[in-house]
């Protein structure tokens, strides 16, 4: 079955650290894609990052990076030079090859970033 | 950029009426998808619709709820006689293509309280 983990509910780093938001996902599919979502506290979702199982290569974009590690299902989400804004919940998410309709979200990390 | 837009906002109603979450998915989606989150929680599948009928649906969608398309643009989900466990923010979301981990793009919520 299909199950996304995130084991840090909540995390406070200080404004400018880095810091790693861990995910780890379980499917019995070869062929899968996995996302990152923001919600910020105005509710919404914002789409971050879709990764396919065969693309195992980091992925950057401007302060936010990903690291996808098929060998111990993980997909690790960093920010670096953290700022306020990123203060938000994370939500991992999963979808198995042909069942893109329905993406299995994990609980989601509540991230504050302190001033 | 193109979104998804939802209406209400957010609406209070009572215990045993009908509500209609109203939804304005991206103008070329072809899937239409509604997701639930209760407070504090992780964000849930409720049911996938593509050419006018449902292609898929969770255990969470039981008969007090239906979907529709009624003209072609908006897409609707309707909950017969609510309860107060169906307090919760519902997503409608939409993509273009299915079945190859496509993008699903979320709208910002309807949160919806049941007293």
């Amino acid at each position: 079955a299909q199950k996304v983990t995130q084991a840090q509910t909540e995390i406070s780093v200080v404004e400018k650290e880095d810091v790693t938001l861990d995910c780890v996902y379980e499917t019995r599919d070869t062929t899968y894609y996995l996302f990152w979502y923001k919600q910020p506290p105005s509710g919404e979702l914002v789409f971050l990052i879709r990764r396919n199982s065969f693309d195992e290569q980091n992925e950057i974009s401007g302060r936010y990076s990903w690291n996808f590690q098929k060998s111990t299902s993980s997909f690790n989400f960093t920010i670096t030079a953290s700022q306020v804004v990123d203060s938000a919940v994370y939500f991992c998410a999963l979808s198995e090859a042909g069942r893109d309709d329905k993406i299995i979200f994990g609980k989601g990390t509540r991230l504050h970033i302190l001033p | 950029e193109p979104e998804v837009t939802q209406t209400p906002s957010h609406q209070v109603t009572q215990m045993g009426q009908e509500v209609i979450l109203r939804c304005v998915p991206i103008s070329n989606h072809l899937y239409f998808y509604w997701y639930r989150q209760i407070l504090g929680q992780k964000v849930e599948f409720l049911v996938s619709f593509y050419n006018n009928e449902i292609s898929e649906k969770s255990e969470i969608f039981d008969d007090q709820f239906s979907v529709e398309r009624p003209d072609g643009s908006n897409f609707t989900l309707k909950i017969r006689s609510t309860k107060l466990e169906d307090s919760a923010m519902y997503f409608c979301a939409s993509s273009d293509v299915s079945g190859s981990g496509n993008t699903i793009y979320f709208g910002e919520g309807s949160w919806l309280t049941v007293v």
